[in-house]
């Protein structure tokens, strides 16, 4: 039930852009994204409800393919900030608790 | 978004003994979750809590061991009894934004079993 991401850990460069996908075995109605630096809580980053919805902020942006049960996490050009371990989650039980994915770790280097 | 204050951030601890952690959000909140992070791992939700009934509990958790409390709408505690090494985790409370909005976490209790 849990939704695997993949790759489980990319390094970049400054200024490079990576691509962090979201794998369901199940329906995903909704796709939940967060970061988490080392030590902190995770943070919310976005949520697509729909399935061919594309959203995003800044140089973060996520799609939500809701036939193939998969969501996608664009980062363009990378800072140096986006170092951490990204998560997408989805809603089971209509809203009702988060179960997140296996994670995925970013390291941004100068 | 709500803000949760959880207590304590960290404790280190016997085997055989409980922690409670603590949980209070700055608004009125139907449900409470509860997450354990294990070393290196994902969140993994150990329960839900509701105000005024029995927490719901996931695959793999029983109340026994992580018996929750959530007497008024702001507030829940979690305890971690009889505590071993592989208890070690971080333990965090979180609420949902609604419908259109991302989950809150509190800023976790690292938990350390000596």
């Amino acid at each position: 039930q849990q939704p695997v991401q993949s790759p489980q850990a990319v390094i970049l460069r400054e200024g490079e852009d990576a691509v962090i996908n979201c794998s369901s075995s199940k329906a995903l109605y909704s796709v939940h994204w967060y970061r988490q630096k080392h030590g902190e809580a995770p943070v919310f980053l976005m949520i697509l409800l729909k399935g061919g919805e594309q959203k995003g902020h800044d140089k973060i942006s996520a799609s939500f393919n809701e036939k193939k049960q998969q969501s996608s996490l664009y980062l363009t050009a990378s800072q140096l900030s986006y170092s951490g371990t990204y998560f997408c989650g989805t809603e089971v039980g209509g809203f009702q608790k988060l179960v997140f994915g296996t994670g995925t770790r970013l390291l941004v280097s100068p | 978004s709500a803000v949760i204050s959880q207590k304590p951030s960290r404790d280190i601890c016997q085997r055989g003994t409980s922690l409670t952690i603590q949980c209070q959000v700055d608004s009125q909140v139907t449900m409470m979750f509860w997450y354990r992070q294990q070393p290196g791992q994902s969140l993994t939700l150990i329960a839900t809590a509701n105000q005024g009934s029995e927490a719901t509990y996931e695959s793999g958790f029983v109340i026994d061991k992580f018996p929750i409390s959530r007497p008024n709408l702001t507030f829940s505690t979690l305890t971690v009894s009889n505590m071993s090494p592989e208890d070690s985790s971080i333990y965090l409370c979180s609420v949902s934004g609604g419908e259109f909005n991302g989950y809150t976490f509190g800023s976790g209790t690292r938990l350390t079993v000596v």
